[in-house]
Formats: C-alpha cells, sequence, structure tokens
C-alpha cells in the first residue's frame, strides 16, 4: 500500500518556467512533509519542509503548498533552472514516528 | 558538523554471494539509523531503522538483515544475494524522532548478477 503517491513519473520545463510536482497521501495521520531533490548516483537532499499547521512554505524559488481536505502537496520551482534538473521525493511522517514515508519520485528536467 | 560515510559506492556480486554494506556518522551521538533502497519505478523504500545499539526494526520482509554493533554504525547484510536484491542503497540519519528529516549518505549502488 503506497501511502505516499507521485503519479507523474517525468515532467519537462522549459528554463524560466514554473514546474510544479505534486504529491499524494493517504494517511490522515501524517502532519509533517518534506521534499528532497536527488541527482545520479548521490543521496537524496533536503529541500524544503512543511507542517500540517501551514498550508505553505516558501523558500527562495521554492514553495510548497499543503491542502489538508485533498491529501495533497505540490512543489513550486519559480524560475525553473537547468540545474534544478534531478528526481524530486516528497516524504511524509506522524508526530511521534521515526520514519519517513517517501514517494516514488519525478524526474524533472528543465531544458535550456 | 555532522557526517555520514557510505562504502562502497558501486558492488557487482554474484547472485547467492553475501553482502555487507557500511555506514558510519561523525559528529553525533545516538543517532537515529535508516537503510532505504531505490529501486527502479517504487521510490525510496523503507528496509531497516534503529534507534539504539542492537535495536533494529524491519520495515519488509526481505533477503536481508541490518545490525548495528556500536553507537555510530549500521550496517546491512546478506548470506545469499538474489537478482532482486539490485538497487541503490542509501543509509541516512537523524536526531530522535526528528521532524527536519534525514540526513543521506552519497549511497551504493548494488548490482547482482
Amino acid at each position: 500500500d503506497q501511502q505516499v503517491k507521485q503519479n507523474s513519473p517525468s515532467l519537462s520545463v522549459q528554463e524560466g518556467r514554473i514546474s510544479i510536482l505534486n504529491c499524494d497521501y493517504t494517511n490522515s495521520m501524517f502532519d509533517y512533509f518534506l521534499w528532497y531533490k536527488k541527482y545520479p548516483a548521490e543521496g537524496p537532499t533536503f529541500l524544503i519542509s512543511i507542517s500540517s499547521i501551514k498550508d505553505k512554505n516558501e523558500d527562495g524559488r521554492f514553495t510548497v503548498f499543503l491542502n489538508k481536505s485533498a491529501k495533497h502537496l505540490s512543489l513550486h520551482i519559480v524560475p525553473s533552472q537547468p540545474g534544478d534538473s534531478a528526481v524530486y521525493f516528497c516524504a511524509a511522517s506522524s508526530s511521534g514516528t521515526y520514519k519517513y514515508i517517501f514517494g516514488t519520485g519525478t524526474r524533472l528536467k528543465v531544458l535550456a | 558538523s555532522q557526517t555520514i560515510h557510505q562504502w562502497p559506492a558501486t558492488l557487482v556480486q554474484p547472485v547467492g554471494s553475501p553482502l555487507s554494506l557500511e555506514c558510519t556518522v561523525e559528529g553525533t551521538s545516538n543517532p537515529n539509523l535508516y537503510w532505504y533502497r531505490q529501486a527502479a519505478g517504487r521510490g525510496l523504500q523503507l528496509l531497516f531503522y534503529s534507534v539504539g545499539i542492537g535495536q533494529i526494526s524491519s520495515e519488509v520482509p526481505q533477503n536481508l538483515s541490518a545490525s548495528r554493533p556500536q553507537d555510530r554504525q549500521f550496517i546491512l547484510s546478506s548470506k545469499k544475494l538474489l537478482l532482486s536484491d539490485s538497487g541503490f542503497y542509501l543509509c541516512a540519519w537523524s536526531r530522535g524522532a526528528s521532524r527536519v528529516g534525514y540526513t543521506f549518505g552519497s549511497g551504493t549502488r548494488l548490482t547482482v548478477v
């Protein structure tokens, strides 16, 4: 049972435009969410997080939106740059647990 | 500062051979430690996690085992590898039930032939 889903395995965007990566979850106990970025043959690196008490968190070019009623979050990258080309994972956890459940990832390709 | 080391970076092993992947963390004590696997089309799957020496929790039944012989050392093992064990293995650490997520190692690409 995949509790965290990223239904788009890949996405291509022109440089300078907005990239929108989506993530859906099924467990209503999840209350903290992360986005990670992964380059080939490297470990994922933390990008941005959001708590369920918020519906938006912004860090530079990256903004994460959370819609709790829809159990949906999205990562917006504006403007997209070629260096943003990577696989993006969303992850979710619930209070008091040690574990993050990761989605299957979306491969973003930013075209110059 | 904290660092996490994982080795080897790549490994090609025949079916039926044993496996030992090692992960160590520096600059912190009593970290939570995790083993993840990234298989094609499967995202990052949590295999094992440990909240202390000798304490191992397994998330999915499989051909692998984990051990934590020292506070900052986490080992992933198999007695006999299967073709399906191929994948990209990632070690990670966190502070307790941290809400800031994990710091991952650089990963090991395992190919079972």
